[in-house]
């Protein structure tokens, strides 16, 4: 079955930190994405990458990065610079980056930072 | 500021019922509009869309209308099921700035609970 595979499903970590989450597809799609939810907010996104080798930054981007080797994979990290770290993180692909191609969810990790 | 809203957090319907779940926006330039369903535990799954060129959109017991002059649409499911339930997200996509860079708004959400 073709997918989205988020891991873990739940993640601590101590302040300080860096922490990668793991994002990986075989949908064959080309745009990966990250958002983050937060109780009373929207989801807001992180970073996108349309191809391999590229990425942007989304509107949440500041204390994140990502990498994109792979077609497959789109790992984000989380790092210490991130001042609010603890939240729900929904990655998503979509068969390209255009207004009308839905998005594949994964099932997301939550992240905790204590 | 929240450009989509879902002002209701929560709905409750009657196995065989109409649901009818609303979204609102504030930006005329939304010219794209999706619904998404979520499950707990999971990521939120695609459900339908509708063109701003368009006011009805039907997918089977999914039927998304489209008021631009409101800018309001809303989600009907005709009859709902108890597998109906979950939260519903209304999401607005626009072109923004240059070239061809588009942004996709999400409201915060409406759980659906469909009652036996």
């Amino acid at each position: 079955d073709g997918g989205i595979t988020q891991s873990p499903k739940y993640l601590f970590r101590k302040e300080g930190q860096n922490v990668t989450l793991s994002c990986e597809q075989n949908l064959n799609h080309d745009a990966m994405y990250w958002y983050r939810q937060d109780p009373g907010q929207g989801l807001r996104l992180i970073y996108y990458s349309q191809i391999v080798n590229d990425f942007q930054k989304g509107d949440i981007a500041e204390g994140y990065s990502v990498s994109r080797e792979k077609k497959e994979s789109f790992p984000l990290t989380v790092t210490s610079a991130q001042k609010n770290p603890t939240a729900f993180y929904l990655c998503a692909s979509s068969i390209e980056r255009s207004y009308n191609s839905p998005l594949h969810f994964g099932n997301g990790t939550r992240l905790t930072v204590t | 500021d929240q450009q989509v809203k879902q002002n209701s957090p929560s709905l409750s319907v009657q196995e065989g019922r109409i649901s009818i779940l609303n979204c609102d926006y504030t930006n005329s330039m939304f010219d794209y509009f999706l619904w998404y369903k979520k499950y707990p535990a999971e990521g939120p799954t695609f459900l339908i869309s509708i063109s701003s060129i368009k006011d009805k959109n039907e997918d089977g017991r999914f039927t998304v209308f489209l008021n631009k002059s409101a800018k309001h649409l809303s989600l009907h499911i005709v009859p709902s099921q108890p597998g109906d339930s979950a939260v519903y997200f209304c999401a607005a996509s626009a072109r923004f700035g240059a070239g061809n860079n588009r942004k996709l708004i999400w409201g915060l959400g409406t759980s659906l609970a469909v009652n036996p």
